[in-house]
């Protein structure tokens, strides 16, 4: 069983549309969470960051984790057609350590 | 202020040559990473540097892999001989002490064996 499950899509929704994106993990000891952005031929950019439990929202990006279902989920309210590309989810037992990501996620928001 | 940059943007190799990769972190970055994607796979980890040492190298897939980061500065990823499934893109990213749980990502190098 993999550490991080992602399905890689890819995802179609048009512009305007509530994002849900979805990332389960296996091992109890991550701790702190992240969602990468990564377009096309680039490096992934850190979008989001949340540590142990809870919800974080930063305009139009909501993420929440789950510990106890150990689900991460990224949404993203009134999607852009700049918000296309590839999401990875991302997680770690300690700060600092080797991040384990899920395979990505492709999503094309149509205008 | 400059982002993490490597070099090459791409490269192309034959079965048996020797490949090296450079990482130029942030600036003032002493946590230094390595990471890899192999096509249909995940982003997976190599090692870390925490300036010029070794803090972990659990990810690294063989002793044909030989990493360094001489003064703590750029690092270096060699490949040698290199294999066919050794073509992916390998990533670096960077962080500082005190926040090292944003790791900030180069654009990678695209490796080709053929």
């Amino acid at each position: 069983q993999k550490e991080v499950e992602q399905d890689p899509g890819p995802l179609s929704v048009p512009e305007g549309a509530i994002v849900s994106l979805n990332c389960t993990y296996s091992n109890s000891a991550f701790q702190y969470f992240m969602w990468y952005r990564q377009y096309s031929r680039k490096g992934p950019e850190l979008l989001m960051y949340t540590y142990s439990s809870g919800n974080k929202e930063d305009g139009r990006f909501t993420a929440q984790v789950d510990k106890s279902s150990k689900y991460i989920s990224l949404f993203i309210r009134d999607s852009q057609p700049s918000d296309s590309a590839t999401y990875l989810c991302a997680m770690s037992a300690a700060s600092g350590y080797a991040l384990n990501f899920g395979k990505g996620t492709s999503l094309l928001v149509t205008p | 202020e400059a982002g993490v940059t490597q070099f090459p943007s791409h490269s192309v190799i034959e079965k048996g040559q020797t490949v090296t990769l450079r990482c130029d972190p942030i600036s003032g970055h002493d946590n230094l990473y390595w990471y890899r994607r192999v096509m249909g796979k995940e982003i997976k980890f190599l090692l870390h540097f925490v300036k010029e040492s070794k803090q972990d190298e659990s990810g690294m897939p063989n002793n044909r892999f030989l990493a360094e980061r001489t003064g703590g500065t750029y690092s270096t990823l060699k490949v040698q001989p290199a294999e066919l499934e050794d073509s992916g893109v390998y990533f670096c990213a960077s962080s500082t002490v005190d926040s090292t749980d944003t790791q900030y990502f180069g654009p990678g190098t695209r490796l080709t064996v053929l």
